[in-house]
């Protein structure tokens, strides 16, 4: 099984950079997801990690490293748009995946 | 349109109802999936189908059933329901069985108050 940990809120000033950190244990890792959720909506895939490193996708950027089973998601220039909760998820070899709790991001201007 | 529809996009349920949450995809995904999203826990997986035929239990599976006799329908069922199946529910769909970024693409959800 999996067990993820991400923290439950953080709040930042718009135009500012927020660091999104999750830690997990797995039995079988293939692979790592970010995804957004709006309040009331459906979560959206935001990245993918499955190698060690960053990728970088516009104003998002993922990182992996596999042995310390720690990722991050950087969120820059923040816009009121951002204000989600973003869902760290890791996927088996079975390709299910096992989501953390989600962290609440609030934007102020 | 393209993507997933879920029906109904909300209900109130009496205790001891049967219900059954319907699902579709026009993507022709193999893999579907059944997620309940409670405050707190984040999205746990209830049922999966990795093809048409077969399906297979998640983390929840309890009080819950699933068929999956197509590729596009995907249906999660309520024997008999109990207010600790107020939920949101989410039903999801992806390619599978490669070692590549396939994600999950996740329908609107339905929300479930049970009483």
């Amino acid at each position: 099984g999996q067990n993820i940990d991400q923290p439950t809120e953080m709040t930042a000033t718009e135009g500012a950079i927020v660091q999104i950190n999750c830690t997990y244990q797995t039995s079988g890792f293939n692979g790592l997801f970010w995804y957004q959720q709006h309040a009331g909506e459906a979560p959206t895939f935001l990245s993918y990690n499955v190698l060690d490193g960053l990728e970088e996708k516009g104003r998002f950027s993922s990182f992996l490293s596999r042995s310390k089973g720690y990722s991050y998601l950087l969120l820059k220039e923040l816009q009121m748009k951002d204000s989600a909760s973003y869902l760290c998820a890791v996927r088996d070899r079975d390709y299910k995946l096992s989501f953390g709790a989600g962290t609440t991001v609030t934007v102020r201007a | 349109i393209a993507g997933i529809t879920q029906a109904p996009t909300s209900q109130i349920l009496a205790a001891g109802r049967r219900m059954t949450l319907r699902c579709t995809q026009d993507m022709r995904h193999n893999a579907m999936y059944w997620y309940r999203q409670d405050l707190g826990l984040g999205l746990r997986l209830i049922h999966y189908s990795n093809t048409a035929g077969t399906t297979g239990k998640g983390e929840v599976p309890d009080g819950y059933s699933v068929s999956r006799a197509n590729t596009d329908d995907f249906p999660l069922t309520l024997a008999s329901a109990v207010p600790s199946q107020t939920s949101v529910y989410f039903c999801a769909s992806s390619e599978t069985g490669t070692a590549g970024a396939e994600t999950q693409y996740f329908g609107p959800g339905t929300r479930l108050l049970v009483l």
